[in-house]
């Protein structure tokens, strides 16, 4: 069954931390990987997308890496600000068919002053 | 940068009535998504819609469900009689093909 499974469920960091979030998937074939960001009651906002070529791919302080052969994923946030608060989920593109995204439950992520 | 618009961003209805959901697609885009997300779980896809057809649709897309894209720029849900279970975000998005994918903010929709 394909699935996207994130740890940790939530994370509380101080301001100005790093952290680094997890994504492990079992969704084949698979086309590619990508990590949103998801304020409370708003739509998911793209951060990265790597197709199963890329290593890591970076926008900011946000460098995700992708390991295609343990479908492995991580997100890294550096030097964390108080806005980073939110859930960043990891979904997975399966290849073929119409694009549908295959979403993980995501990691609840409170940066505290 | 271009947007998705979803209206309304929140709907209350009766359980059994009727509701419909719209969205703007990205002018140029060619693909067109619905999902769902109930309160505290993860975002579920729903349909995808492309040339005017669903190309693809989950299990929760039953008979209770229909989408529609009646003028060229529009994107509609209908949800023919709500249950208290279709409570949930419904997201909105699409795409010109290939990775860009660009969702709308959600309209929640409370079914009491």
């Amino acid at each position: 069954k394909n699935q996207v499974e994130q740890s940790p469920q939530s994370l509380i960091i101080l301001e100005g931390k790093n952290c680094t979030l997890q994504c492990n998937y079992t969704v084949s074939p698979f086309s590619n990987l990508r990590w949103y960001k998801q304020d409370t009651g708003r739509g998911p906002v793209s951060l990265t997308i790597m197709t199963f070529s890329e290593n890591t791919k970076s926008n900011g302080r946000y460098t995700a890496t992708l390991d295609a052969d343990t479908k492995q994923s991580s997100l890294h946030i550096t030097a964390s600000q108080l806005s980073d608060s939110a859930s960043y989920i990891c979904v997975v593109g399966p290849s073929g068919g119409y694009n549908k995204l295959i979403f993980g439950a995501g990691t609840r992520l409170a940066v505290h002053p | 940068e271009p947007e998705v618009t979803q209206t309304p961003s929140h709907q209350v209805t009766q359980m059994g009535q009727e509701v419909i959901l719209r969205c703007v697609p990205i002018s140029n885009h060619l693909y067109f998504y619905w999902y769902r997300q109930i309160l505290g779980q993860k975002v579920e896809f729903l349909v995808s819609f492309y040339n005017n057809e669903i190309s693809e649709k989950s299990e929760i897309f039953d008979d209770q469900f229909s989408v529609e894209r009646p003028d060229g720029s529009n994107f509609t849900l209908k949800i023919r009689s709500t249950k208290l279970e279709d409570s949930a975000m419904y997201f909105c998005a699409s795409t010109i093909g290939g990775h860009g994918y660009t969702f709308g903010s959600g309209t929640r929709l409370t079914v009491v």
